[in-house]
């Protein structure tokens, strides 16, 4: 089976400059995460969509970050304008049924 | 709330056994566990559900402590494939959201 397929898989822009990154889930995954690992820490959830509807958001900084899955598929994840703080790898997953997380290998972004 | 941790990091011999912790103060509907290495996705390697129940394949179990919102990870006569960054991922509640808050992670060195 196919798995979490993530890109890019690095991204180095300056500070103020925008970004997205894309996601395409295990086929059948209702459940899709994106989740921002700091250098050093565990993942934190950043978004949480059932289908293509918003499960959780609440530590999403709607101010500078944004993200879409449209048909329940595909999922992009956008920040603008990007802080030096934002750099971070940028984690994908999907799951069946809520139940164990499938990572992607991720996006590594470095704000400059 | 994030789980805790410990230890933070273990530095093993092959063959040697390790114990690592995962608490929460809230009541907990589920613990997963998953290993990171350097670089890489993090990998899922089991789930437990509330009800005390103890899991695990050959040499790598878990148990859930319900009252105590406590998990432990049991790897027994490591090996240098153990190697990476252990974390645990609690789901809060009565319920399955599918929302895990993960831990700060324990760095697990296995050296020949």
């Amino acid at each position: 089976e196919a798995g979490v397929a993530q890109s890019p898989r690095y991204k180095i822009i300056e500070k103020r400059q925008s970004v997205a990154f894309w996601c395409n889930p295990i086929s059948g995954h209702a459940t899709l995460y994106w989740y921002q690992q700091i250098l050093g820490q565990g993942p934190k959830l950043l978004i949480q969509f059932q289908n293509n509807g918003v499960v959780d958001d609440s530590q999403l900084p709607k101010d500078r970050f944004s993200a879409e899955r449209l048909k329940g598929v595909d999922s992009t994840l956008k920040i603008q304008p990007a802080k030096l703080e934002d750099s971070a790898v940028y984690l994908c997953a999907s799951s069946l049924d809520r139940a164990s997380h499938v990572f992607g290998s991720g996006t590594r972004l470095t704000v400059v | 709330q994030q789980p805790v941790q410990s230890p933070q990091a273990v530095i093993l011999r092959e063959g040697e056994d390790a114990v690592i912790n995962c608490s929460s103060s809230k009541a907990l509907y589920s613990v997963h566990w998953y290993r990171q290495k350097h670089g890489e996705a993090p990998v899922f390697l089991m789930i437990l559900l509330k009800g005390g129940e103890q899991k695990g394949h050959e040499k790598i179990s878990a148990s859930f402590n319900e009252k105590k919102q406590q998990s432990s990870l049991y790897l027994t006569a490591s090996q240098l494939s153990y190697s990476g960054t252990y974390f645990c991922g609690t789901a809060d509640g009565s319920s399955n959201t599918g929302k895990l808050i993960f831990g700060q992670g324990t760095t697990l060195q296995v050296k020949p």
